[in-house]
Parts: structure tokens; C-alpha cells; sequence
């Protein structure tokens, strides 16, 4: 069972470009969640997906900023037009239930950096 | 709106003191969860103990336990015999029963173990 898996640890991008992060749950999870770090802070949630539906968008921006998990393959989190605020550590953890009693398992977090 | 406050923002302790963490929240709900998280310098996000609203016995989970007081709207964790490897910024978070595992955190307290 190899956990939650997140790539790229670590993305560079330039103001303007766009950043994409992945995000596979661990086997048997179905329900996917994204979470941003920014520095000396804690995680602020941001959306909860099942496969192929949005639950939760309320802590994700309205423009910019995306999220998908497709009926195959892993979950996707997209920001376009990167600027330097959104330099952060981007966490995703998964769950295979949607109660409120289980324990999120996260991934190892993927590194923004915007130049 | 849930909140999480950590007022530590560091805290220090040397090898095989015990040390206390503190933590309140706000919430209008009776069921909930509440949890905390360890990060090590890997950023790696680990679970250190959960506790159950419903509960009123406190959660143990070997060096580590909590004083959860319900009606202060306060969960403490206490480190015992603290080990080097403790070290960490550790994170308060509180899910609803029905919210699907969302979290939502503290700002943190960093934890410095001093041989």
C-alpha cells in the first residue's frame, strides 16, 4: 500500500505560467482533499472531490485555481496565471469514507515556488 | 465558522520532560472530531492522536495523550518521556462528523527538544 503519492515534490514556474499537481489517494480511498500551506502557517482547506464530482470548493479561490478527480487516474489541482502568492506547500490527503471520523491520510505535500 | 487556536507558537522542552501543548476551538456543534498532526522537517503531515466529542474518556496513544475538555472547548496534548524525534510543528484540527473529513487547523506550535 504505497500511501498517498504526490508529484511534483517540488515545481518552479514563473508569474504567468501555469502549475499542475497530482495526486493519487491511497488504494480503496475515494474521496480526495487539497489542502495549501503557506509559509509559518497552517493548512487551510480548500476542496474535497469524489471521483468525477466537486463536494467542496468553498476554500479554493473562485478565478485561477481548479481541481478535478477523474473516473481513472489521479487528481489533479491546476492553477493558472501563477503569481507569487501562491508560492506554497500544497498538501493532499484522501479518505475512504466521508464521515467526519476518519483519519485523513496525506501525502508528503507538493512545493510551489513562483519566480 | 469552526476556528482552531494554538497560542504556543514555540514551545521547548528537554529529553525526557514532559511537555503540554494547548489548544481551544469554537464550534456550535455537539459531534465532532478533533485531532493532532505532527510535521517533522520532511513536512510529511503524521497523525498523533484523535479524540471523539462524544467521548469523554481521554484519548492515549503511548507518550502521547490529551485533556480534552468539552465544555472549555479545549484539548491539550501531552508529551511524555519527549524523545529528540518529537521535534516537530505540531497542528490542532477539528472535523465535523458531517463534513467529510474536512479539517480545519491551528497555526501550529513548534516543538524544540533540547538534549
Amino acid at each position: 500500500n504505497a500511501g498517498v503519492m504526490q508529484n511534483p515534490r517540488h515545481l518552479v514556474r514563473r508569474r504567468g505560467q501555469e502549475a499542475r499537481l497530482r495526486c493519487s489517494p491511497m488504494k480503496g480511498h475515494s474521496h480526495v482533499y487539497w489542502y495549501r500551506q503557506l509559509p509559518e502557517e497552517g493548512l487551510k482547506f480548500m476542496v474535497y472531490l469524489q471521483k468525477e464530482n466537486i463536494i467542496d470548493e468553498s476554500g479554493m479561490p473562485k478565478e485561477r485555481f481548479s481541481a478535478e478527480f477523474p473516473k481513472e487516474g489521479p487528481s489533479i489541482l491546476r492553477i493558472q496565471q501563477v503569481v507569487r502568492g501562491d508560492s506554497a506547500a500544497y498538501f493532499c490527503a484522501s479518505s475512504p469514507l466521508e464521515s467526519g471520523a476518519n483519519v485523513l491520510t496525506f501525502g508528503a505535500g507538493s512545493r510551489l515556488t513562483v519566480l | 465558522a469552526q476556528t482552531v487556536t494554538q497560542s504556543q507558537p514555540e514551545m521547548s522542552v528537554q529529553e525526557a520532560e514532559t511537555v503540554t501543548l494547548s489548544c481551544t476551538y469554537d464550534t456550535s456543534e455537539s459531534d465532532y472530531y478533533l485531532f493532532w498532526y505532527k510535521q517533522p522537517p520532511s513536512r510529511q503531515m503524521i497523525l498523533v492522536i484523535r479524540q471523539e466529542a462524544y467521548k469523554q474518556q481521554n484519548a492515549t496513544e503511548n507518550r502521547f495523550s490529551v485533556n480534552f475538555q468539552k465544555a472549555a472547548k479545549s484539548f491539550s496534548l501531552k508529551i511524555s518521556d519527549s524523545q529528540l524525534g518529537d521535534a516537530a510543528m505540531y497542528f490542532c484540527a477539528y472535523s465535523r462528523e458531517t463534513s467529510g473529513s474536512r479539517l480545519t487547523f491551528g497555526e501550529g506550535t513548534q516543538l524544540t527538544v533540547n538534549p
